[in-house]
């Protein structure tokens, strides 16, 4: 089954201790993304990856790190995280950057809570 | 900024009635729209999208309307159905952006049986 896999599905820390939340599709896709879904606000773009070793900025990438080492994972890495993170988060995966408008497959999500 | 917006944050229709769910933009350069939808504990599932060639796209009880001069679009949903109940969020991109998606705020359908 076609899927993008999420780890944890919830998530709850306290400020400055460092997390990761791991993301692995199994269509071999080209281009990940990391997003955060907050009321109000809709979907806004973490991070991005055309490729293995390419990963680019979104549009709130601050206090976010994220790798690109195999084309299937995509982890998003919070080194010191702040209340302000809490967040719901979404990985999503698409074939190519060309189609990264279409066919986007979203994983479950991950619920943050740093306290 | 908000370059994508969805002024209505629920709506609420019953069930074999039209849903109406609206999406406002302001970035010129977006040439390529979609609508998602989420259900509660899952993520985003595409639903269908325009390209800024054409004016209208369907596919079977969903169509979206696209009017580039009021920077404005649309998805019909008919007939609502129960299952239709969703946050649905309306996502735009452009050339210039390359494939980054900017999405609006959501909307909240409940389809009333």
């Amino acid at each position: 089954e076609a899927q993008v896999t999420q780890n944890p599905r919830y998530l709850i820390t306290v400020t400055g201790k460092k997390l990761t939340v791991t993301c692995s599709q199994n269509m071999n896709h080209e281009y990940m993304s990391w997003y955060r879904q907050d009321p109000g606000l809709g979907l806004r773009q973490i991070y991005y990856s055309m490729n293995v070793e390419v990963t680019d900025k979104g549009d709130v990438p601050e206090g976010y790190k994220v790798s690109r080492k195999e084309k299937r994972n995509f982890p998003l890495i919070l080194e010191s995280p702040s209340p302000n993170q809490t967040s719901l988060y979404f990985c999503a995966s698409s074939l190519s950057i060309r189609q990264a408008n279409t066919e986007a497959f979203f994983g479950q999500g991950t619920r943050l809570t740093v306290v | 900024d908000q370059q994508v917006k969805q002024n209505s944050p629920s709506l609420s229709v019953q069930e074999g009635r039209i849903s109406i769910l609206n999406c406002d933009y302001t970035n010129s350069m977006f040439d390529y729209f979609l609508w998602y939808k989420k259900y509660p504990a899952e993520g985003p599932t595409f639903l269908i999208s325009i390209s800024s060639i054409k004016d209208k796209n369907e596919d079977g009880r969903f169509t979206v309307f696209l009017n580039k001069s009021a920077k404005h679009l649309s998805l019909h949903i008919v007939p609502s159905q129960p299952g239709d109940s969703a946050v649905y969020f309306c996502a735009a991109s452009g050339i210039v952006s390359g494939s980054r998606l900017t999405f609006g705020e959501g909307t909240q359908l409940t389809v009333n049986p």
